[in-house]
């Protein structure tokens, strides 16, 4: 069965350091996705992506967090001077139109 | 605002016993989806229901939704303890933003 996978499982970076998370979706699927889930807290959508370029984005994604696709397989969310308050898992998702695929998460500590 | 709201916020049952939870939305949907998470890792795609249905099953999952209410529900009959998890609501808005309600925990005491 089709996945989506995640890179890596878990990081743990430095308050002020940039952190890329890393995420194949599934290959013939047209939209992407990642969302954040503070630890007992709600999943929480920060941004889309279709045809190459941002669909929608959440207030919670500001100039501190960037999308790549950078090859035909790859989604990268780069968020580029952590916080403290950035400490979250990260999900990345993948849909062709109804259900929504997600990776197993990248858990996030910053310290 | 967020889109679906879930309850109860926790839901303990023993084995054997069904489990309902409850979601309400606010805006106009084309569909509404339930994905399980189990503690940690990711969300998995459970059940969709269409705008144009009242009811759907799915092995022991039976979903209902009310569109003139901006309800649904989601019922897992005869659960067991690999039930335990977090269950979440999710709908599309008109921009193709997937949001999440703020999930259901379920804990199947065997």
């Amino acid at each position: 069965e089709p996945e989506v996978t995640q890179t890596p499982s878990h990081q743990v970076t430095q308050m002020g350091q940039e952190v890329i998370l890393r995420c194949v979706p599934i290959s013939n699927h047209l939209y992407f996705y990642w969302y954040r889930q503070i630890l007992g807290q709600k999943v929480e959508f920060l941004v889309s992506f279709y045809n190459n370029e941002i669909s929608e984005k959440s207030e919670i994604f500001d100039d501190q967090f960037s999308v790549e696709r950078p090859d035909g397989s790859n989604f990268t969310l780069k968020i580029r001077s952590t916080k403290l308050e950035d400490s979250a898992m990260y999900f990345c998702a993948s849909t062709s139109w109804t259900e929504a695929f997600f990776g197993q998460g990248t858990r996030l500590t910053v310290v | 605002s967020q889109q679906g709201e879930e309850d109860p916020q926790a839901l303990s049952i023993q084995e054997g016993e069904n489990a309902t939870m409850n979601c309400s939305y606010k805006t106009s949907i084309n569909n509404l989806q339930w994905y399980r998470q189990n503690s940690g890792r990711g969300l998995v795609h459970l059940i969709l229901i269409r705008s144009n249905e009242r009811e759907k099953h799915s092995g022991r999952l039976r979903v209902t939704l009310d569109t003139s209410k901006k309800s649904s529900s989601l019922l897992i009959t005869a659960s067991r303890a690999a039930d335990t998890a977090s269950y979440f609501c999710a709908t599309y808005n008109a921009g193709n933003m997937l949001t999440f309600g703020g999930g259901t925990r379920l804990m199947v005491k065997p």
